[in-house]
């Protein structure tokens, strides 16, 4: 069973730059949650979803911020009009869906994109 | 509120020294689950465990030991003879109430030969 795949690893883009990132959780997990991560902190949660359905959103993700998961599997984080706050890792997560509730279950995390914004 | 209180910012310890790694955590939920994540520098979260606070009673697994104490809202993380392949971030997270995941700021571990 491969584990959650992220893409691209790293990226460099210039302020006021759009870019996309891309989650692939574990294969038949139907839960996936997007992360942020700045230097000396620990992850803080940005969105959740179950299958296609979008549940949550942390308040952390500002109208800049949209993600998507179309068909239940992949899922995409793109980012608008980058500002230099937004230079972070981004975590993407995944569990399975039979612990019951949304965050009960263990989530699987993928290696993370990290972005540097000039 | 939830919030996770990882107080040693980073360790260092000699090969074979036993390590423990503190967590202290704050919620009103009478329900909870608690979790322990490593984080190497490849930069990937690795997840170590997972407890409901139903379940005081310790854990072992190898060289990993966990000691759950609900009586001053802790959950401590002890490594028995580290090894260099330890050195990492340890971040331990707390799920309750229905909201998400509530990490703490982690702990760096250093493991000098």
């Amino acid at each position: 069973d491969t584990g959650v795949s992220q893409d691209p690893r790293h990226k460099i883009t210039k302020r006021g730059q759009n870019v996309t990132f891309r989650c692939d959780p574990i294969s038949e997990h139907n839960r996936l949650y997007w992360y942020r991560q700045t230097l000396g902190q620990g992850p803080e949660f940005l969105t959740y979803f179950q299958n296609e359905a979008q549940l949550e959103k942390s308040r952390l993700l500002s109208d800049r911020f949209s993600a998507e998961r179309p068909k239940g599997s992949f899922s995409t984080l793109e980012i608008q009009r980058t500002e230099q706050g937004d230079s972070a890792m981004y975590l993407c997560a995944s569990s399975s869906g039979l612990a019951g509730g949304g965050y009960t279950d263990t989530q699987y995390f993928g290696p993370g994109t990290r972005l540097t914004v000039l | 509120a939830q919030k996770v209180t990882q107080a040693q910012t980073e360790i260092s310890v000699v090969e074979k020294e036993d390590v423990t790694l503190d967590c202290v955590y704050e919620t009103r939920d009478t329900t909870y689950y608690l979790f322990w994540y490593k984080q190497p520098p490849s930069g990937e979260l690795v997840f170590l465990i997972r407890r409901n606070s139903f379940d005081e009673q310790n854990e072992i697994s190898g060289r990993y030991s966990w000691n759950f104490q609900k009586s001053t809202s802790s959950f401590n993380f002890t490594i028995t003879a580290s090894q260099v392949v330890d050195s990492a971030v340890y971040f331990c997270a707390l799920y309750s109430g229905n909201t998400p995941l509530v990490f703490g700021k982690g702990t760096r571990l250093s493991v000098i030969a």
